[in-house]
């Protein structure tokens, strides 16, 4: 089965500060990628998402993202964050099963708790 | 407006007592998908639906149940909830499995 790595855990930044969140999947084919977040109390919404093309994918709220393939990696990254951020970050990605063809699964990460200090 | 909804928000209930949690999405989308959400394993797949006629299991399908009979709706059935069957479940939708997966607000259950 495929796996989402996100390295951090807690992430606590200061306003202003710049932002990168880790994450590696293990898929070796192609893949769909995705970033989510999740506002204290609310349901998961999308950043941004990487299908094909340019790499480097930008989203809402001044996030981008960069898929290396050669790393299996899709990092995201903000180059000043505010206090607007503090939310739950989930890297998500979107591969075929190992069951039967035609089957896709999205597979999120254990997701990275950022703070941001005012 | 476009959206997911899931009833009932919140459900305490007891052990072996069988629920179902509906969800329902008016986007006409083909791919819907149950989710838990437990601190520190982020979120996991418990099944999915491909389509009204194909349905799979996610990482987490034990104690589970679902039925795609429409389009729009992806009830979970907990046929006999269990204590470890206590978290935050999110329903979501998309137009295909590759495309961005629409959320609902999540139904937070507690097992006692």
């Amino acid at each position: 089965a495929q796996s989402v790595s996100q390295h951090n855990h807690h992430v606590i930044l200061s306003e202003a500060a710049s932002l990168e969140l880790g994450c590696n999947y293990s898929y070796g084919g192609t893949v769909n990628l995705f970033w989510y977040v999740q506002y204290p109390g609310q349901h998961l919404q999308l950043l941004l998402k990487y299908f094909s093309g340019d790499p480097l994918v930008k989203g809402i709220k001044g996030f981008e993202a960069e898929f290396i393939k050669s790393k299996f990696s899709f990092n995201l990254r903000k180059p000043s964050v505010q206090w607007s951020d503090t939310a739950e970050y989930f890297c998500a990605v979107n591969a075929p099963k190992n069951s039967g063809a035609g089957s896709y699964q999205l597979t999120f990460g254990k997701g990275t708790k950022l703070s941001v200090i005012p | 407006e476009a959206q997911v909804t899931q009833n009932p928000r919140y459900l305490i209930t007891v052990t072996g007592k069988k629920l179902t949690v509906t969800c329902s999405q008016n986007m006409n989308h083909e791919y819907m998908s149950w989710y838990r959400q437990d601190p520190g394993l982020g979120l996991r797949q418990i099944y999915y639906s491909m389509n009204v006629e194909v349905t799979d299991k996610g990482d987490v399908p034990e104690g589970y149940k679902v039925s795609r009979k429409e389009k729009r709706n992806f009830p979970l059935i907990l046929e006999s909830p269990s204590p470890n069957q206590t978290s935050l479940y999110f329903c979501a939708s998309s137009l295909d499995w590759r495309d961005t997966q629409y959320f609902g607000p999540g139904t937070r259950l507690t097992v006692l």
